[in-house]
């Protein structure tokens, strides 16, 4: 699987949109790009994902460069609740297991 | 979505017992489920492939005859800390992959004080 690389921590006005990055420039045409957040003391938690097109759905959107290099992931009116460590997973569908590196701690200030 | 459920979700014991953790998928059928632990300020590690009807695939350095898994059905999967020990003392999270939307889902989770 491809490695992502995400900024540790962000900080983000309760109410405006957070726009969370991910680099992924070692993608390969098969695999997705997976977004999970994990709250505190909790199981993650599965977000969106997409493989080259943009994607929205209830919790949030994702948008994949055309070169599928790098993604966004927006929360459009971020709440306090949104306050957890976002994780950018590549991965082959089908295949087992997803990697789970050190993500991008939110923290939405009021 | 699909609801992966954990129980118990917070366990003390022992040194020297034994605890067994339960992960069920709730709305859908689950051939294949994972089982992670986390230790703090960590991000999750994967411990072993759990397959339904065979025998677990386990990742480097985690201990098969200590951690236990057995997957006899297609919605659940147990995990078993044989003669826990206090550095066994974890956050141990189970998953389910949903075949129809090829997305895993995750319980809750379970922290594991061993005494």
């Amino acid at each position: 699987d491809a490695k992502t690389t995400q900024p540790p921590s962000m900080d983000c006005a309760e109410g405006r949109a957070a726009n969370l990055p991910c680099n992924h420039s070692t993608i390969s045409g098969n695999e997705y790009v997976y977004w999970y957040r994990q709250i505190h003391s909790q199981g993650p938690q599965y977000i969106i994902h997409g493989l080259k097109n943009n994607e929205t759905n209830e919790m949030a959107s994702l948008i994949i460069t055309e070169d599928r290099k790098s993604s966004t992931l927006i929360l459009p009116h971020a709440t306090l609740r949104d306050t957890a460590v976002y994780y950018c997973i590549v991965r082959v569908t089908g295949a087992n297991n997803l990697f789970f590196g050190t993500g991008t701690r939110l923290t939405v200030i009021p | 979505g699909a609801v992966v459920s954990q129980h118990p979700s917070w366990v003390i014991c022992k040194s020297g017992t034994s605890v067994k953790i339960e992960c069920r998928s709730l709305d859908f059928q689950a051939t294949t489920m994972f089982w992670y632990r986390q230790f703090p300020k960590q991000s999750l590690m994967l411990m072993a492939t759990s397959n339904e009807g065979s025998k677990a695939t386990y990742e480097q350095g985690v201990e098969k005859d200590k951690f236990l898994i057995n997957h006899a059905s297609l919605t659940l999967s147990t995990l078993t800390v044989t003669s826990a020990h206090p550095e066994d003392s974890s956050f141990y999270i189970c998953s389910a992959r949903s075949g129809r939307a090829n997305i895993q889902y995750f319980g809750a989770g379970t922290r594991l004080s061993v005494l």
